[in-house]
Order: structure tokens, then C-alpha cells, then sequence
């Protein structure tokens, strides 16, 4: 099946600066990739997601770039603030089901 | 928020007993996923329903079953609940196939039901 590796597992920034979370995908059928955010105590809601036939996306501050040939894909995270504090998984499917990566940590430092 | 309840949110059981968590939808949605999520393994598919009575297996599937008998109900059962089911459940719905020609993406997540096996 796939596997999906994400990272870093925690990132700290400070207010107003970058963060950028890398995963990495093994199932070259896999053609769809969303980003979900989870706050504390609540479920995982979608924030951005790429399909393969596109290479970047953007939605105000946040983008996705996907690089389909060393499968791996990226979430950009520009301006950052405090309620951006949360945990972030990325995820892949290939039509099938969703496998997810094991999230990263992000902390905004006011 | 999308219209799912989970129940129950917390529940403490001893190792052998039977637990049912319950997933229930307003929306209508066809598709239901169940998933358990463990620190350093993500969220990982347990079952998964594209419609009444039409269930199949995830990639962690073993010591759970589920049912659906309506379209606005998906349980998962624990025959003999273990240590290692510890965990926290989220139920998602979904209007069309995960990651299909034809979905918009939107997999929508109750707000977890967490379960201490002792």
C-alpha cells in the first residue's frame, strides 16, 4: 500500500514568518493530496488540497506545491499567526482511501 | 460544522468487554470512514460504508466490525475490547469517493470519541 512521510513532527515559528511542512508519498498512482489542520480536541478539517495534474496551489496564505516525479509534496505557509497553531497532516490517495502522514506540531510564537 | 455526533466522546473500559461507538450524519452523505488515530502513526482506516449494509475493510480492520443500517448511521463495534484499541475514533463522512474522479475533497471529521481500554 502507500506510505506516507511527513516532517518535521513539531515546528516552531515566530509570528509573521514562513513555515513549510514537507511529506513525501511511495505509490505513484496516488493522485490526490489534501492538507488537513487539527485543533486541540476536535477532528481534522481540510484546508488545501492538490490534485496531479497541477503543480502548485494557493489560497491566501496558504499554498501546496507538489512535485510529482520525486513524490513529494509541500505546505506553505505564509504570515503566520497564532491561531495557525495546530497540528497539520498531509495525506494521499489513489483512488481508494486516504493514507495519511503522522502530522507535524506547528507552534506561531506571538 | 458539518452535521456529525459522535457518541460516546469519552468512555473507560476493561480489557474483554464489548464496546459499540456510534457515528451519526445529517447530511445525507453516502460514504462513512472510521479511523483511529494514535501519536506516530497519523490516522489510519479502520471500515469504512458507500451505502446501507455496503462496509469494507481499512488497513487496521482487525478487532473491529461495523454495521449500517441506515444511511444516517455507522457503528463500530469492539467484540473484545484489548489494550492496544486504546485510541481516539473519528467517524468522516464524505458526499462521494474518497480521492475519485468526482471528488471535491471535502472529507468532513466528528470530533473524535475517545476510548481508554484498561
Amino acid at each position: 500500500g502507500e506510505n506516507v512521510e511527513q516532517h518535521p513532527s513539531t515546528l516552531s515559528v515566530q509570528e509573521g514568518d514562513s513555515a513549510v511542512i514537507k511529506c513525501t508519498y511511495s505509490d505513484s498512482a496516488s493522485n490526490y493530496f489534501p492538507w488537513y489542520k487539527q485543533e486541540l480536541g476536535k477532528g481534522p478539517q481540510l484546508i488545501i488540497d492538490i490534485r496531479s495534474n497541477v503543480g502548485e496551489k494557493k489560497d491566501q496564505r496558504i499554498a501546496v506545491t507538489l512535485n510529482k516525479t520525486a513524490k513529494h509534496f509541500s505546505l506553505h505557509i505564509t504570515e503566520t499567526q497564532p491561531e495557525d497553531s495546530a497540528v497539520y497532516f498531509c495525506a494521499a490517495s489513489n483512488g481508494n482511501q486516504f493514507y495519511f502522514g503522522t502530522g507535524t506540531s506547528l507552534t506561531v510564537i506571538p | 460544522d458539518a452535521g456529525i455526533t459522535q457518541s460516546p466522546r469519552h468512555k473507560v473500559t476493561e480489557t474483554g468487554t464489548p464496546v459499540t461507538l456510534r457515528c451519526h450524519q445529517t447530511e445525507n452523505h453516502r460514504y462513512m470512514y472510521w479511523y483511529r488515530q494514535d501519536p506516530g502513526h497519523g490516522l489510519r482506516l479502520i471500515h469504512y460504508s458507500y451505502g446501507v449494509k455496503d462496509t469494507d475493510k481499512g488497513e487496521v480492520s482487525d478487532g473491529y466490525s461495523v454495521s449500517r443500517s441506515k444511511t444516517e448511521d455507522f457503528l463500530l463495534t469492539l467484540e473484545s475490547a484489548t489494550s492496544s484499541q486504546t485510541s481516539v475514533y473519528f467517524c468522516a463522512i464524505s458526499e462521494s469517493r474518497v480521492g475519485g474522479p468526482k471528488h471535491t475533497g471535502e472529507l468532513f471529521f466528528g470530533e473524535g470519541s475517545r476510548l481508554t481500554v484498561l
